[in-house]
């Protein structure tokens, strides 16, 4: 089943910080979060472990809550290149990846 | 290292014809996954091979299947297709370490198919 991702879209000026929201209905194994640009393919972020962890990248966090099969993705002080739409992958089961239907994400100057 | 390649990168068919789109991982992966995306539906996963054998399958019609090769190659086919079958294919390759985990996946750039 498809994970649930919030908001489904959001609009920034650079320097403000943004919250994405992924939801499983299921228990999760793990979770992937890729950046897409128009016209271009899904570029991996970050993978995020059962465990609670959180992991970073440059500006961009994220955290996995086991209990309600969430997670979140944090980008801090946002860049113009920020800008794209960020997808969710789950795995629930240990063995394939399930998408989100995606966060467009927006930064103006 | 080279990213993963598809190709083509763009075709154009029409109703009831069928297509194959191949993709090239990248070097030492063995694991290709293939997904579909449509501004409707977003990625949508098709199947997953791994040394040769097909590990997982979407909930697609039996008019989509694939292959892989032993040099890890794979190969997708769609037959007798429908308007709703336009779409950009993604292949993606990783190393699948073992069969208890998703690992990384890295995306190949993408074959546009518009089906008229």
């Amino acid at each position: 089943q498809q994970p649930v991702q919030s908001p489904q879209a959001v609009i920034l000026r650079e320097g403000e910080d943004a919250v994405i929201n992924c939801s499983s209905s299921k228990a999760l194994y793990s979770v992937h979060w890729y950046r897409q640009k128009h016209g271009e393919a899904p570029v991996f972020l970050m993978i995020l472990l059962k465990g609670g962890e959180q992991k970073g990248h440059e500006k961009i966090s994220a955290s996995f809550n086991e209990k309600k099969q969430q997670s979140s993705l944090y980008l801090t002080a946002s860049q113009l290149s920020y800008s794209g739409t960020y997808f969710c992958g789950t795995d629930n089961a240990g063995n394939m990846l399930t998408f989100g239907g995606g966060t467009r994400l927006m930064v103006k100057p | 290292k080279a990213g993963v390649t598809q190709t083509p990168r763009y075709l154009i068919k029409t109703r009831g014809q069928q297509v194959t789109l191949s993709c090239s991982p990248i070097s030492g992966h063995r694991s290709v996954s293939w997904y579909q995306q449509t501004p409707g539906q977003g990625l949508q996963f098709l199947f997953e091979y791994f040394s040769e054998t097909q590990r997982n399958k979407g909930n697609f019609p039996g008019r989509f299947s694939g292959r892989q090769f032993s040099n890890s190659r794979s190969e997708m086919n769609v037959s007798t297709l429908e308007l709703g079958d336009s779409a950009l294919y993604l292949c993606a390759s990783s190393l699948r370490l073992s069969s208890g985990s998703t690992d990384t996946q890295y995306f190949g750039p993408g074959t546009r198919l518009t089906v008229l």
